[in-house]
């Protein structure tokens, strides 16, 4: 167990809907990064944040969109949802100065 | 779990045996490079990792491998076991993000 935590572990929903996925980091740990797997992409980064402010951007559709909250808790909203979103998204979280990610058991979006 | 889509490449080992699973990164100013395992409906687990100013770096029953000159890097694990079953990524540290490579599936034989 990482200590990542993330909910739901699956979701299924329609194309043209919005999903919201939430992430909780390690106890202390300020920067919270999210990814998306998928068979075609594999591994793929999408945003980081870091105490609340974005930090870093990646591959990430201007339809998705991501927060952090004053508890460092962490959200990734995805709206307009299209077959091809259906994936896997992780969350992963560091301490302060570090470079090792420790990732969340991950949830699983099936759009249909 | 498998990602059939990537046609990922299949290492298999008998249980007992070293294994050795290679990967190749494409950023030379890569300076931090990790290894991780990933079992069927699970995230991504943290294995070892390595800065460049290192080229070997042991932990419990895998060693990490770095050649920055053909920038490839390997992952050994000595006394392969049925557990050690899983997909492993290699990622190298790009800026903020970890830009992952696309895996090998590792099969241990009993």
């Amino acid at each position: 167990d990482s200590g990542v935590t993330q909910t739901p572990k699956h979701l299924i929903t329609a194309t043209g809907q919005r999903v919201t996925l939430r992430c909780s980091p390690r106890s202390g740990d300020l920067s919270v990064y999210w990814y998306q797997q998928s068979l075609d992409q594999g591994l793929q980064f999408l945003i980081q944040y870091y105490n609340g402010e974005e930090r870093a951007k990646g591959n990430i559709l201007e339809r998705f969109s991501a927060q952090q909250f004053p508890d460092l808790h962490s959200e990734l909203n995805l709206s307009s949802l299209e077959l091809g979103d259906s994936a896997l998204y992780f969350c992963a979280s560091t301490m302060e100065n570090t470079d090792t990610q420790y990732f969340g058991p991950g949830t699983r979006l099936t759009v249909l | 779990g498998e990602s059939v889509g990537l046609h990922l490449p299949t290492l298999s080992v008998q249980e007992g045996d070293n294994s050795i699973i290679n990967c190749a990164y494409s950023n030379s100013a890569s300076d931090y490079f990790i290894w991780y395992k990933q079992e069927s409906g699970k995230g991504p687990q943290f294995i070892i990792d390595i800065r460049s100013n290192m080229d070997k770096r042991q932990g419990q029953r895998v060693t990490v491998l770095l050649n920055k000159t053909v920038k490839h890097l390997s992952l050994q694990i000595a006394a392969t076991q049925p557990g050690d079953s899983a997909v492993y990524f290699c990622a190298e540290m790009d800026g903020n993000k970890l830009v992952f490579g696309a895996g090998t599936i590792l099969r241990v034989k009993s």
